[in-house]
């Protein structure tokens, strides 16, 4: 599988429960970054990583927590969500930390808090 | 504040017809206007515009850039249904990795 994949594609779930939505990419790039595109609202950029280590958190809630165990993955974790966080969730790899044009973007993944 | 403001919001045209998108900015800083084509999945990176005046074209897409007036436009001339989309402008700053999207502008395209 080529590019970047996204699992799952779509999830629903309640308030109380606990998930995690998954990025991989098969570019060998250094930078993976989380994008938020709610309904009608810019898309918004949530997370940075270089070479697993995060380098830009953008004044995100505590309850989605990232986590990046190499190069290749990261994750989302999600848990306790609002309505309000009901999303596209993209996620988005480059060769480094670099200008948004080298970005390749994922399929993102469509969440529905109830 | 920065942002970055595109219309219209929404757009309904017939195949054939000719679509402009427009996109304005108040972003300090300024370093690349970026425009991306959505269908419901990936956003796939269609044009980057640094200079006014410049005209950058693929097919039947062009876009250009006004760094005295902000704005971009976006030209689609004999519109395809396949051109259905969202389309997303974005300004990237020059300070950091630093860019704000526009909303988007969803354009129909029926038969």
């Amino acid at each position: 599988e080529t590019g970047v994949t996204q699992t799952p594609r779509h999830l629903v779930m309640g308030m109380t429960n606990k998930k995690s939505l998954k990025c991989e990419q098969h570019l060998g790039h250094n930078a993976m970054y989380w994008y938020k595109q709610s309904a009608k609202k810019p898309l918004e950029l949530m997370f940075v990583y270089s070479l697993e280590e995060r380098v830009e958190n953008n004044s995100v809630p505590s309850r989605f927590s990232p986590e990046c165990p190499n190069s290749s993955h990261l994750f989302l974790h999600l848990h306790t969500l609002q309505p309000e966080d009901s999303a596209l969730y993209l996620c988005a790899s480059s060769q480094v930390v670099t200008a948004l044009y080298e970005q390749y973007f994922g399929p993102g993944t469509r969440l529905t808090v109830t | 504040e920065d942002k970055v403001v595109q219309s219209p919001l929404s757009l309904v045209v017939h195949e054939g017809d000719t679509v402009t998108l427009n996109c304005s900015y108040e972003v300090t800083n300024f370093r690349s206007l970026l425009w991306y084509k959505q269908e419901k999945k990936a956003p796939t990176f269609l044009f980057m515009l640094t200079s006014s005046g410049i005209e950058k074209k693929s097919g039947r897409l062009s876009s250009i850039l006004d760094k005295k007036e902000l704005f971009s436009i976006l030209n689609i001339t004999a519109t395809q249904t396949g051109d259905s989309a969202i389309y997303l402008c974005a300004v990237e700053k020059n300070t950091g990795n630093q860019f704000y999207f526009g909303t988007g502008t969803s354009l129909t395209v029926i038969p």
